[in-house]
């Protein structure tokens, strides 16, 4: 079982709804990432927690919002989302240095309509 | 600059044969660390395996074996008698002391194994 935990599994949402993807992690890591992959592509980083301060937001567009409320939780939230964000939507944690590896989650399948 | 390449988009192979998948990087720093992840159909991404750049030291776990060369900027991954189960596609991975919180991803590559 992976230690850290994304819900909802599937979201299916309109342009026009908005949601939230939740992470979640208690191996005591210090850094947490939002990574957005397409099918046959390499994971892109979208931002960087670390120490629960924003250190690495990679241009990413308005219509996300990253929040994280304490150490152990990740979220993002979605408003007017456009369909080419349809992707699946991974978190990961890490201890935060260079040599320390990321644990991801299941991911959650984003699919806007 | 950071980069990592995996040439090999896709390979299929034979159950029980055995398969390397290759890793070239790029990087100015001089400690990094080179990271392979697996990622089955499920979706998550499964760390397999970390190496420092100091350490050449060639590793094995069951009938997988990592070889780093410095030299040639590889960090290649071989399967030894290849199970369906080790359908996947992999990625390779590095990290730099000089590149804070990132991780540079190849672009992966997709190992099919036909029983």
């Amino acid at each position: 079982d992976t230690e850290v935990t994304q819900t909802p599994k599937h979201l299916v949402m309109g342009m026009t709804n908005k949601k939230s993807l939740k992470c979640e992690q208690h191996m005591g890591h210090r850094a947490m990432y939002w990574y957005k992959q397409k099918a046959k592509k390499p994971p892109e980083l979208m931002f960087v927690y670390s120490y629960e301060k924003l250190s690495i937001n990679e241009s990413v567009p308005s219509r996300f919002s990253p929040e994280c409320p304490n150490s152990s939780l990740l979220n993002l939230h979605l408003h007017a989302l456009q369909p080419e964000d349809s992707a699946l939507y991974l978190c990961a944690s890490s201890r935060g240095h260079q040599e320390s590896p990321l644990h991801f989650g299941n991911g959650t399948r984003l699919t806007v309509t | 600059a950071q980069k990592v390449t995996q040439a090999q988009t896709e390979i299929s192979v034979v159950e029980k044969e055995d398969v390397t998948l290759d890793c070239v990087y790029e990087t100015r720093d001089t400690t990094y660390y080179l990271f392979w992840y697996k990622q089955p159909p499920s979706g998550e991404l499964v760390f397999l395996i970390r190496r420092n750049s100091f350490d050449e030291q060639n590793e094995i776990s069951g009938r997988y074996s990592w070889n780093f060369q410095k030299s040639t900027s590889s960090f290649n991954f071989t399967i030894t008698a290849s199970q369906v189960v080790d359908s996947a596609v992999y990625f390779c991975a590095l990290s730099g002391a000089n590149t804070g919180n990132q991780f540079y991803f190849g672009t992966g590559t997709s190992l099919t194994v036909i029983p």
